[in-house]
């Protein structure tokens, strides 16, 4: 069965250090990847998808996911964080045939600190 | 602006009541879908549709119905034999057919609590 798994539910990093945020999926077809971030008693908003065009995809607020294929892997990066990117990451995969459903894994909480 | 409005944002349910909670969008979107998120286990899918007067369950339905009378609109009822309702609740939308490399849009959520 296809699932997608984060590694890590919180990660804390300092203003203007690295973002990493991990996600790995399991499948056997060719996937289409998503990263969502959500703020607090709100919805969730797209950051970036992967749809195997280009393997490194930029998205919104200076981050960027690359598709590792031979790793099974579409971690979420930023090169330098702020405290507005204090929020819950959700890593999302569908594949053809699934009636454009999405599995989601279970979030990442993403700490800025001073 | 196109979007997706949930209403109300936040709702109390009582004993062996069943409460409605509303979903509309207005961005043309055929598929429809509702999630329950709860702390820890991201988000589960409990119905979704792909077109007017068509709808599926997803993996966790048990409890829950819905209706999907116009494609605007795509109300989730908790019903009284889902036994922990209290959780927050996310309607989306998204393009249904080949549409499976687009992304889904979301309301603000819904948030539940038992009385």
């Amino acid at each position: 069965a296809q699932s997608v798994t984060q590694l890590g539910s919180h990660v804390s990093v300092s203003e203007g250090a690295l973002v990493l945020l991990r996600c790995n999926y399991s499948s056997s077809v060719p996937p289409y990847l998503f990263w969502y971030v959500q703020y607090p008693n709100q919805g969730l908003q797209l950051l970036l998808k992967y749809t195997s065009a280009a393997t490194l995809v930029k998205g919104i607020n200076g981050f960027e996911a690359e598709f590792k294929k031979s790793e099974t892997s579409f971690h979420l990066t930023k090169p330098s964080a702020h405290m507005s990117d204090a929020a819950e990451y959700f890593c999302a995969v569908s594949f053809t045939g699934t009636a454009s459903k999405l599995t989601f894994g279970t979030g990442t909480r993403l700490q800025v600190t001073l | 602006d196109g979007g997706i409005t949930q209403s109300p944002k936040y709702l109390f349910r009582k004993e062996g009541q069943n409460v409605t909670l509303s979903c509309e969008q207005n961005l043309n979107h055929d598929a429809m879908y509702w999630y329950r998120q709860d702390p820890g286990q991201g988000l589960r899918l409990i119905y979704y549709s792909q077109i007017v007067n068509d709808f599926q369950k997803g993996d966790i339905a048990e409890g829950y119905s819905v209706s999907r009378e116009k494609k605007e609109s795509f109300p989730l009822t908790v019903t009284s034999a889902q036994k922990n309702p209290t959780a927050f609740y996310l309607c989306a939308s998204g393009k249904a057919g080949t549409g499976y490399n687009q992304p889904q849009h979301f309301g603000d959520g819904t948030r539940l609590s038992i009385l």
